[in-house]
């Protein structure tokens, strides 16, 4: 079975700051890795997903995130934060056997300071 | 292009009431999805349609909730009776093709659910 963990709930960083979301996940088959963004009163918008390709994936926005498979980690970072990506985001993982069904961390909620 | 759209926005109902969501997916799109989001939670999976065939419902609490998808496009989520427990932001997904793993799923902005 394949699961999230999102370590923090809660992150605050100024403006400027490297941001730094951590993802950890559990699967028994190689997986596929999605973290994506959600403000208030929207629905989720992918940020960038891995798919077994290189294992440092860039996305939209600034973000990028690396898949280190001895770590079984897919943290997201920013290297300076805007006010703009004050948002939740959420990291997902879906396995081959399960086709394109997700399963979503908790999320953690990112908070920029001016 | 059109995203997937939801309607209502929001919905408040008293408990063992009746209610029902509305998602429209992408044009085009052979799989939808919905998901339940608890305040403070991930979104949970409820049910995954291809076309008009589910795939997988298996966290669908069946006592109370369900789903059709008529024609393979539109698709509705009832819930009956309603309990405190349900409130939530249910969300719908689309995706385009199945049979690629790791296909993106495109979200629509949700229906909030408040059930007193």
């Amino acid at each position: 079975a394949q699961s999230v963990t999102q370590l923090g709930s809660h992150v605050s960083v100024s403006e400027g700051a490297l941001v730094l979301l951590r993802c950890n996940y559990s699967s028994s088959v190689p997986p596929y890795l999605f973290w994506y963004v959600q403000y208030p009163n929207q629905g989720l918008q992918l940020l960038l997903k891995y798919t077994s390709a290189a294992t440092l994936v860039k996305g939209i926005n600034g973000f990028e995130a690396e898949f280190k498979k001895s770590e079984t980690s897919f943290h997201l970072t920013k290297p300076s934060a805007h006010m703009s990506d004050a948002a939740e985001y959420f990291c997902a993982v879906s396995e081959g056997s399960s086709g394109s069904r997700l399963t979503f961390g908790e999320g953690t909620q990112l908070t920029v300071n001016p | 292009e059109a995203g997937v759209a939801q309607s209502p926005r929001y919905k408040i109902i008293e408990k063992r009431q009746s209610v029902a969501f509305w998602c429209n997916p992408i044009s085009g799109h052979a799989t939808l999805y919905w998901y339940q989001q608890i305040l403070g939670q991930g979104p949970k999976l409820l049910i995954q349609f291809q076309n008009n065939g589910v795939v997988d419902d298996s966290q669908l609490p069946k006592d109370r909730f369900s789903a059709e998808r008529l024609k393979g496009v539109d698709s509705t989520l009832k819930i009956q009776p309603a309990k405190l427990e349900d409130s939530a932001v249910y969300l719908c997904a689309s995706s385009l093709d199945p049979g690629t793993l790791g296909d993106e799923q495109y979200f629509g902005p949700g229906t909030r659910l408040t059930v007193t």
